[in-house]
C-alpha cells in the first residue's frame, strides 16, 4: 500500500521569507512523487515531480523541492514566499514498480498563508 | 481554453435524485481520471479510463455510480439516488501517454450539494 502525510494543516510565512511545505510518503517499492497546488474553487495545478536522478528537483513559480530516499521525504520549498502563493497544497505518490496501472494517492493538503 | 473542461461548475440537487457531470479532456490524452474530494482532505480516486476502457474502479465507487468514456473522449460520471454523503467536488483528469511518470492536468472540478 502506499500513502502519503503531510503534517501540517496549515503553514504561516512572513512574505519574503524562506517557506517549506512538508510531506513524507510510504511505497514499497520507488515512488514517483508529485505537489499539486489547488486556488479556491479550483482544480489541482501541476507544479513539479519526482521520478529518478537529481533529488533537488525544480518546478514552476520558483518552488523546488528535495527527494530524500533515507528519510522518505519530499518536502517543498521557495527561498522567498509571495503573498500570491496563499493556496492549499498536495503532496502525492504512485509507487513506480507495481504492474498495471496504480493510482495515485494524494495527502490531505496543507494550507500556506503568506503573511503581508 | 486547451484545459480540462468540466460541466457543470455547480450543481444542488435534491436527495434521491441522479446527476450526470461532464469531463472533456485534453485532446489526445488518452488517460482520463475521476477523482472525490471533501472538504479538508485530498483528491480520492473514483476510477480511471485508458482511452475508452476503463481500467479501474475505486471501492468508493459504489453501484450507484457509473461512468463512460465513448470513443475515448469525453467522459461522464452519472450518480444515482444521491445520498448526502455524495456532496462533494467531483474532479476530472486527464493525462498523456503509456507511462505512469506523468502528471495529470486537472479540470475545475464540479461541486455536488445534496439537500
Amino acid at each position: 500500500a502506499q500513502s502519503v502525510a503531510q503534517p501540517e494543516d496549515q503553514v504561516n510565512v512572513a512574505e519574503g521569507n524562506p517557506l517549506t511545505v512538508k510531506c513524507t510518503y510510504s511505497v514499497s517499492g520507488n515512488p514517483y512523487l508529485f505537489w499539486y497546488v489547488q486556488y479556491p474553487n479550483r482544480g489541482l495545478q501541476f507544479l513539479l515531480k519526482y521520478i529518478t536522478g537529481d533529488n533537488l528537483v525544480k518546478g514552476s513559480y520558483g518552488f523546488e523541492a528535495e527527494f530524500n530516499k533515507s528519510q522518505t521525504s519530499f518536502h517543498l520549498k521557495k527561498p522567498s514566499a509571495l503573498v500570491s502563493d496563499s493556496a492549499l497544497y498536495f503532496c502525492a505518490v504512485r509507487d513506480s514498480d507495481l504492474g498495471g496501472y496504480q493510482k495515485v494517492t494524494f495527502g490531505t493538503g496543507t494550507k500556506l498563508q503568506v503573511i503581508p | 481554453d486547451t484545459g480540462v473542461s468540466q460541466d457543470p461548475r455547480h450543481k444542488i440537487t435534491k436527495r434521491g435524485q441522479n446527476v450526470t457531470f461532464r469531463c472533456d479532456p485534453i485532446s489526445e490524452h488518452n488517460r482520463l481520471y475521476w477523482y472525490r474530494q471533501t472538504l479538508g482532505q485530498g483528491p480520492e480516486f473514483l476510477t480511471y479510463f485508458q482511452n475508452e476502457a476503463q481500467l479501474e474502479k475505486s471501492r468508493l465507487l459504489s453501484d450507484r455510480f457509473s461512468a463512460e468514456r465513448p470513443k475515448g473522449s469525453f467522459s461522464t460520471l452519472e450518480i444515482q439516488r444521491t445520498e448526502q454523503g455524495d456532496s462533494a467536488m467531483y474532479l476530472c483528469a486527464s493525462s498523456p501517454g503509456e507511462r505512469s511518470n506523468t502528471e495529470a492536468f486537472f479540470g475545475q472540478g464540479t461541486r455536488l450539494t445534496v439537500v
